[in-house]
């Protein structure tokens, strides 16, 4: 099932913070963040496993809540670079294991100097 | 290391007729899915495979198909095509060394008309 996503669309001024939620009707082991630019391949972000820290790459950085089966994705002093659009996924489980990702419908992050 | 390369970059095809798609894995990568985006879903998993198997399908019509070769290349075949099935389709590789993390090539834009 899709995680769910919000907001749809964020505006920030460079150097303003931005808050991206995700969160599952389902049970999360894991969260995955990737972000991408208008006509590019989406590019991998980071992981949060269940019971794991949170982690950070520059200066944006996630949580995950394994009881409320969501995480979020903060964006500090934005930069013009972090403009894209930001999905969550979620593992994809069969009887072997995790195979590939349903993601959220995205958000729109606009950065404006 | 080259990254992920799908063929074609664009393609255009009219009702009804079938489409083939390829990706070729970055070297090494014996791990092939494949996503449908779209902006009103945005990306939809179509299916995944491990040394020539699929191990999982996300929820599209039988149309879709794929298949994986010895060197973990993959193709996907779209049959009897149908408007809605204009998409950019994005296949990801990924490796057991690095967890569940996804590289995507650029994608096959698919015009039906």
């Amino acid at each position: 099932q899709q995680p769910v996503q919000s907001p749809q669309a964020v505006i920030l001024r460079e150097g303003e913070d931005a808050v991206i939620n995700c969160s599952s009707s389902k049970a999360l082991y894991s969260v995955h963040w990737y972000r991408q630019k208008h006509g590019e391949a989406p590019v991998f972000l980071m992981i949060l496993l269940k019971g794991g820290e949170q982690k950070g790459h520059d200066k944006i950085s996630a949580s995950f809540n394994e009881k409320k089966q969501q995480s979020s994705l903060y964006l500090t002093a934005s930069q013009l670079s972090y403009s894209g659009t930001y999905f969550c996924g979620t593992p994809v489980y069969s009887g072997g294991g995790a195979d590939g990702l349903t993601f959220g419908k995205g958000t729109h992050l606009i950065i404006q100097p | 290391k080259a990254g992920v390369t799908q063929t074609p970059r664009y393609l255009i095809k009219t009702r009804g007729q079938q489409v083939t798609l390829s990706c070729s894995p970055i070297s090494g990568h014996r791990s092939v899915s494949w996503y449908q985006q779209t902006p009103g879903q945005g990306l939809q998993f179509l299916f995944e495979y491990f040394s020539e198997t699929q191990r999982n399908k996300g929820n599209f019509p039988g149309r879709f198909s794929g298949r994986q070769f010895s060197n973990s290349r993959s193709e996907m075949n779209v049959s009897t095509l149908e408007l809605g099935d204009s998409a950019l389709y994005l296949c990801a590789s990924s490796s057991e060394g690095e967890g569940e993390k996804l590289f995507f090539g650029s994608g096959t834009q698919l015009s039906v008309l």
